[in-house]
């Protein structure tokens, strides 16, 4: 079964750029993830959905300063230009079988 | 615009039940998946059921299997969440979110949640 890994905490400059990663389980490197947003006490937004070929499918309003990338079993999600606006948690998601589905643990984010 | 707005949670005792409902507005409700993901307090987010657009599909996690059950009205353009003999871990604030597709596991859009509380 797929399970995705996320490091628990980021942190970088206002203005600056930041890379998220999240990690697909051994065997399942060609899956396409999706990244969501969640700012404390609000329900989560979805920012993309990143395919194993490096296509994004964003959502509706998302600035261009958030971008996604693949390599192998690595997704990221890189937002530039940091505000402190973006300072939030992200969690990547994926699709186990059927409807099933299943997050990453989710990473923080602190903009200094 | 898409909006989502769960209704139902509140407080019970462990072993009741209560049903969760969301209500979709702004698409086309019967074109979509539809999902349920929880978030215990501090916790991160867990998938808990899903179905797709015409209820051939559906699934639940394994920590509410047998327990839950996840049904959708198309001609109210309501998705519901039956929980059944709750547990004290079930507390968390649940949130309905509408996939991309019929069968669709991305989740593009998503309520504000409702605050489940299981306490003796």
């Amino acid at each position: 079964q797929v399970l995705l890994t996320q490091s628990p905490s980021a942190s970088a400059s206002l203005g600056a750029s930041v890379n998220l990663t999240c990690t697909l389980s051994s065997g399942h490197s060609n899956y396409d993830i999706a990244w969501h947003q969640q700012h404390p006490d609000k329900g989560p937004r979805y920012l993309m959905q990143l395919n194993s070929d490096g296509r994004n499918i964003k959502g509706d309003g998302i600035p261009d300063r958030f971008s996604g990338s693949s390599s192998g079993a690595e997704r990221y999600l890189v937002i530039s230009s940091l505000q402190f606006e973006d300072e939030a948690d992200y969690y990547c998601q994926t699709w186990v079988t059927g409807m099933q589905s299943v997050f990453g643990g989710g990473t923080h984010l602190t903009v200094l | 615009e898409v909006h989502l707005v769960e209704s139902g949670g509140g407080s019970a005792q462990p072993g009741r039940s209560l049903r969760l409902s969301c209500a979709v507005s702004g698409v086309t409700f019967r074109d979509s998946a539809m999902h349920w993901v929880r978030q215990a307090p501090g916790k991160g987010l867990e998938w808990v059921s899903g179905i797709s657009w015409n209820s051939g599909s559906s699934d639940v996690a394994d920590s509410v299997k047998g327990r839950f059950t996840v049904s959708r009205d198309n001609d109210k353009d309501l998705v519901y969440l039956l929980m059944d003999s709750l547990k004290i871990e079930d507390t968390a604030f649940y949130y309905c979110a509408k996939g991309r597709t019929f069968n669709g596991w991305t989740l593009e859009s998503w309520g504000q949640g409702t605050l489940v509380t299981v306490s003796s």
